[in-house]
């Protein structure tokens, strides 16, 4: 069985302040990590993934992620943030075990606010 | 260069209507997912379709729902008798096959009341 848990509801960051979004995972194989926003009434937008490699993820938007696989954790960044980047994010992961399946486990959400 | 398209975007039925819900996949995608998002949670996968054949169905209610991906055309999620609690936004991914498969792109949804 995979899980996701985004521990926090909501984040609440002033512009141009650090953003962190907390993601920790379980699954039985390799972690295949993702993330996404999403804006009101809108579908998921892709952010990053982790799949191998650098444990440093670039992604969309000046966001990074960071996979620390003693922690199981995959956590969110920006240096700055936008008030532009308020939105709901998603982490999500899949069991790169190939008899697994492709299903994504998404966590709750996290809220993101940004005020000017 | 169009991306995953759903459609209706809205739909209203009343309960024991039928409900309908189309995906056109990227161009060059053969795979599709569905997935459901209830108010103020995160998304609950539902099913994996390749071409003319179910990959994937655990998430799937037993009863009332079903899903195709037909060889032409789009893949279509059916609830059948719809009651209340199937009111959610119904999110549609699709990827690639191969080694690209692994990053799903995801539809603007149908958001779905019943009356």
């Amino acid at each position: 069985a995979q899980s996701v848990a985004q521990p926090e509801d909501q984040v609440n960051v002033a512009e141009g302040n650090p953003l962190t979004v907390k993601c920790t995972y379980s699954v039985s194989g390799n972690p295949y990590l993702f993330w996404y926003v999403q804006y009101p009434n809108r579908g998921l937008q892709f952010l990053l993934k982790y799949i191998t490699g650098d444990n440093l993820v670039k992604g969309s938007y000046g966001f990074e992620a960071e996979f620390n696989k003693s922690q199981t954790s995959f956590h969110l960044k920006k240096p700055s943030a936008l008030v532009s980047d308020s939105a709901l994010y998603f982490c999500a992961v899949r069991d790169g075990e190939r008899a697994a399946g492709n299903k994504l486990t998404f966590g709750g959400g996290t809220r993101v606010l940004v005020k000017p | 260069n169009a991306g995953v398209m759903q459609n209706p975007r809205h739909l209203v039925r009343r309960r024991g209507q039928e409900a309908r819900l189309r995906c056109s996949p990227m161009k060059g995608h053969s795979h599709v997912y569905w997935y459901r998002q209830l108010p103020e949670e995160g998304l609950k996968f539902m099913v994996y379709l390749q071409k003319e054949n179910i990959i994937d169905e655990s998430g799937m209610p037993k009863e009332r729902f079903s899903a195709e991906f037909p060889k032409e055309g789009p893949s279509i999620l059916r609830i059948q008798q719809v009651v209340r609690g199937d009111s959610a936004a119904y999110f549609c991914a699709s990827s690639p096959a191969g080694v690209y498969a692994d990053t799903q792109y995801f539809g603007p949804g149908t958001r779905l009341t019943v009356l």
